[in-house]
């Protein structure tokens, strides 16, 4: 099983700052990786998918890049709606998820 | 638009059996390779299972393997996933998904809203 874990586990940010959120493999996933967004009571929402390619509808201050083993999400610049859980998962074997970042406001 | 709907959680005791149902609208939902994910309280998410578009193929995480069957109508375009012999920890919020029906488009989009099932005695 391909074990993602995702740094830090929570990270406070103050709206209008950027927050960089950062998954790892444990072994290559190469682009297949995808982003999500949960926020309390809802189910999760789609971002990024094929590690760099916003989902319809996402805003561009979203951001993702990486491939193999090491990931990053970049949120450029925090708005108030943007304070979530976020996942990321990979689909290169089977599915696995990381255990979230929380983005809270700082 | 893309609709996904769960239903059939509930509390149950140990041991005991229960039925989610994802009722799909908006798209065609025979053509759509269909997942379920579930999430324990003020947990992370845990794929639990995935079926073909037709139905032929299915494959479980290792915790639900034998207790869990995963089947879809796609007569109905619903989804379900019978569980039996419940456990503690399948307590959780059990989401269906959709994956993207290009090859490599393994990701999941949209969610259902998602259902609760607690197992309690």
């Amino acid at each position: 099983e391909i074990v993602m874990t995702q740094s830090p586990a929570t990270l406070s940010v103050s709206p209008g700052e950027g927050a960089t959120l950062s998954c790892r493999a444990s072994q290559s996933v190469n682009s297949n990786l995808a982003w999500y967004q949960q926020k309390p009571g809802q189910a999760p929402r789609l971002l990024i998918y094929g590690a760099s390619t916003r989902a319809t509808g996402i805003p561009a201050r979203f951001s993702g890049s990486g491939s193999g083993t090491e990931f990053t999400l970049t949120i450029s610049s925090l708005q108030f709606e943007d304070f979530a859980v976020y996942y990321c998962q990979q689909y290169n074997t089977w599915w696995t998820f990381g255990q979230g970042t929380k983005v809270e406001i700082k | 638009q893309v609709q996904l709907v769960e239903s059939g959680g509930g509390v149950v005791q140990p041991g005991r059996s229960l039925t989610l149902s994802c009722a799909a609208s908006g798209f065609t939902f025979r053509s759509y390779v269909m997942h379920w994910v579930r999430q324990a309280p003020d947990k992370g998410l845990e794929w639990v299972a995935v079926i073909s578009s037709e139905g032929g193929d299915k494959y479980y995480a290792d915790s639900v393997r034998g207790r869990f069957t995963i089947s879809r109508d796609n007569s109905r375009d619903t989804l379900y996933l019978q569980m039996n012999s419940l456990r503690l920890e399948d307590t959780a919020v059990y989401y269906c998904a959709r994956q993207g029906v290009l090859s490599g488009t393994h990701w999941f989009d949209p969610w259902g809203q998602g259902t609760l099932v607690t197992v309690s005695s």
